[in-house]
């Protein structure tokens, strides 16, 4: 069965400093990831996604993430964090052969603090 | 261009009531998706249509059925509301396929009391 954990209820990181959101995952064939964010009282809306092929994808708003296929991990990061990415964060994942069924990780609330 | 829409954008019902959740998308997109989301849960799929005439059961369709009127449009319906269905109702849309990212609307807060 598939699953995603997002160990981290809450992630606190000051203006300036880089932030990191952590995804592990568990799929039975390959997985196709991604990562979504939540501003208040607003649907979601994707960040970036893994399919294939480099296992740094870069995406909107400064955001990456790194594919680790021995660690079943997805992490987010961002160099630098801005107050603005305060939000909630979803981490998302496919089975390749699994069809459309899409299992999110419960979600990590980021603050940054100016 | 829209996106995706929802409406209406509350709703408080009393046990035993129905209702239909509305939901539409203008881009073309072959697959559509509701979800719940409930708070230290994330989003849970409640049906999916792959495309147009076609509707599956997702992780937790029990109390909800569904109907996909056209390519545009797909609504979630509650026969009878009990209070565990109090929660925030997202519709989602994508181009299709497993690797595509989804675009969800702005979501239906429900509460059944």
């Amino acid at each position: 069965a598939q699953s995603v954990a997002q160990p981290e209820d809450q992630v606190n990181v000051a203006e300036g400093n880089p932030l990191t959101v952590k995804c592990t995952y568990s799929v039975s064939g390959n997985p196709y990831l991604f990562w979504y964010v939540q501003y208040p009282n607003r649907g979601l809306q994707f960040l970036l996604k893994y399919i294939t092929g480099d296992n740094l994808v870069k995406g909107s708003y400064g955001f990456e993430a790194e594919f680790n296929k021995s660690q079943t991990s997805f992490h987010l990061k961002k160099p630098s964090a801005l107050v603005s990415d305060s939000a909630l964060y979803f981490c998302a994942v496919r089975d390749m052969n699994g069809g459309f069924k899409t299992i999110f990780g419960a979600g990590t609330r980021l603050f940054v603090k100016a | 261009n829209a996106g995706v829409t929802q409406t209406p954008k509350f709703q408080v019902l009393k046990t035993g009531q129905s209702m239909t959740l509305q939901c539409a998308q203008d881009m073309n997109h072959n697959s559509m998706y509701w979800y719940r989301q409930d708070p230290g849960m994330g989003l849970r799929l409640i049906y999916y249509s792959a495309s147009e005439g076609t509707t599956d059961k997702g992780e937790v369709p029990n109390g909800y059925n569904v109907s996909r009127l056209n390519k545009r449009e797909f609504s979630l319906r509650l026969e009878s509301a009990a209070p565990s269905q109090t929660s925030v109702y997202f519709c989602a849309s994508s181009t299709g396929g497993s690797a595509y990212e989804q675009y969800f609307g702005p979501g239906t807060r429900l509460t059944v009391t």
